[in-house]
């Protein structure tokens, strides 16, 4: 059975980075389009970007381009997002979800959340 | 952008009844392979979401068969036959048609009267 397991809670100053891990386990990365959805305190979700299963090209949300990065290392089967220049506003919990490239499934599966929070 | 409106935004339901949120989308979500890609998400409090349908109407392995999705073009429908405790959550639809972006909608809140 396919799991993604992500990284821990993480506090940051408005300005600072952070990077957010998940690691596939029961299958490979590569077998996924790995996405990123988050969702603030209270709020809905909402995509961040992910790779396109089509040609492999990471695409972000207009929102977040030019502060988001999603990379990945097949070695390890995680995947990784990068968001920079945090304000209030990215206090979110940050979930990982993949396209399955060998079923076309999409978001059947969901990691378990990183709550990131931003403040001073 | 597709947007995608829901309705109600609020559910109070009696255990045992059933219950139907609607879902729709600016504009049609049938892909150019004939396939409309619009996912039913459940997220109960406290807990990271869990698809429960996944192009319209088929269901997730494990998901209860009071659970069902209907619809075409730009309107789609989740119903629950008969509510239970553990329906209580957010309920999100979601299209993978037309993207990027993909897009949510703003959720329903199924609670008990």
């Amino acid at each position: 059975q396919v799991q993604l397991v992500q990284s821990g809670a993480e506090v940051r100053e408005p300005g600072a980075s952070v990077k957010v891990s998940c690691k596939v386990s029961g299958n490979t990365l590569t077998k996924f389009s790995m996405h990123w959805v988050r969702q603030a305190p209270g709020k809905g979700l909402e995509w961040m970007g992910g790779v396109d299963p089509a040609d492999g090209e990471t695409i972000y949300a207009q929102k977040f381009q030019g502060r988001v990065t999603m990379t990945e290392d097949t070695s390890i089967d995680t995947a990784y997002m990068e968001l920079t220049s945090l304000r209030s506003e990215d206090t979110a919990m940050y979930f990982c979800s993949p396209v399955d490239l060998t079923t076309g499934d999409t978001f059947h599966i969901w990691g378990q959340g990183t709550m990131v929070t931003v403040s001073s | 952008d597709v947007v995608m409106t829901q309705s109600p935004l609020s559910l109070p339901v009696t255990l045992g009844q059933p219950a139907s949120i609607s879902c729709r989308s600016s504009q049609s979500l049938v892909h150019s392979d004939g396939s409309i890609y619009l996912n039913w998400i459940q997220q109960r409090p406290g807990q990271s979401p869990r698809r429960l349908i996944y192009k319209v109407s088929n269901r997730d392995s494990g998901v209860p068969d009071r659970f069902s999705g209907s619809g075409s073009g730009t309107d789609f429908t989740l119903k629950i036959s008969r509510v239970e405790a553990e329906d209580v959550g957010v309920y999100y639809c979601m299209q993978g048609t037309h993207w990027p972006p993909l897009t949510f909608g703003p959720g329903t809140k199924v609670e008990i009267k």
